[in-house]
């Protein structure tokens, strides 16, 4: 399954199946982008980073690709399992360095694993 | 291991008064940083502190002033709460400011 996060923030696929998380985000000037997982009553938990210079990274079942050209970032997550279900958000920071230093979150995007 | 720790979970207050928020960062990160989360919506930044100096300012509203202790862990004051400051208030913590920050579990402030 497939979502536009901006649009679509629910995405629901099977149990088992890859999901592509997308997002949008709004300043050309970005350089470090973070996808975080957010399941009901935590605070967010950092997936996978990913820097400027770099267009796609793999981390352990989740790849993040970046489009400068068109300003958007996905995370793909491979057999999704039920633990995966939780809100997706992007951040993007200006500050190439890391940290959480005035990230700019996107809209999540809610990912609900069916049985 | 040892995660950044918020207190307390839950916090109900009346209009018009004030409340203090606490984080205490992972043993030996230097680095926190305050978001701010409303109801369905994304996080928003509020400010940071790196060695217990303001480093960066968010939307932070004048009626909220924050600090970093020599122990490092840092308050959240807020004056004056509106209804629309009900929102789940996350703090971050890291080791120098260019690593992976790490979320707490948030406070729920709710305003009545």
């Amino acid at each position: 399954g497939e979502s536009v996060g901006l649009h679509l923030p629910t995405l629901s696929v099977q149990e088992g199946d890859n999901s592509i998380i997308n997002c949008a985000y709004s300043n050309s000037a970005s350089d470090y982008f973070i996808w975080y997982k957010q399941e009901s009553g935590k605070g967010p938990q950092f997936i996978i980073d990913i820097r400027s210079n770099m267009d796609k990274r793999q981390g352990q079942r989740v790849t993040v690709l970046l489009n400068k050209t068109v300003k958007h970032l996905s995370l793909q997550i491979a057999a999704t399992q039920p633990g995966d279900s939780a809100v997706y958000f992007c951040a993007e920071n200006m500050n190439s360095g890391g940290g959480a230093d005035g990230l700019t979150f996107g809209k999540g995007t809610h990912l609900i694993i069916q049985p | 291991a040892a995660g950044v720790i918020q207190s307390p979970r839950h916090l109900i207050k009346e209009k018009r008064e004030t409340a203090t928020l606490k984080c205490y960062p992972i043993p030996r990160h230097d680095t926190v940083y305050w978001y701010q989360q409303g109801p369905g919506q994304d996080p928003q930044f509020l400010i940071s502190f790196y060695e217990k100096m303001q480093s960066d300012k968010g939307s932070i509203p004048d009626r909220f002033s924050a600090q970093q202790f020599s122990d490092y862990h840092s308050e959240l004051n807020m004056s004056s709460l509106e209804l629309g400051d009900s929102a789940l208030y996350f703090c971050a913590s890291s080791l120098g400011m260019n690593t992976e920050a790490f979320f707490g579990q948030g406070t729920r402030l709710t305003v009545v």
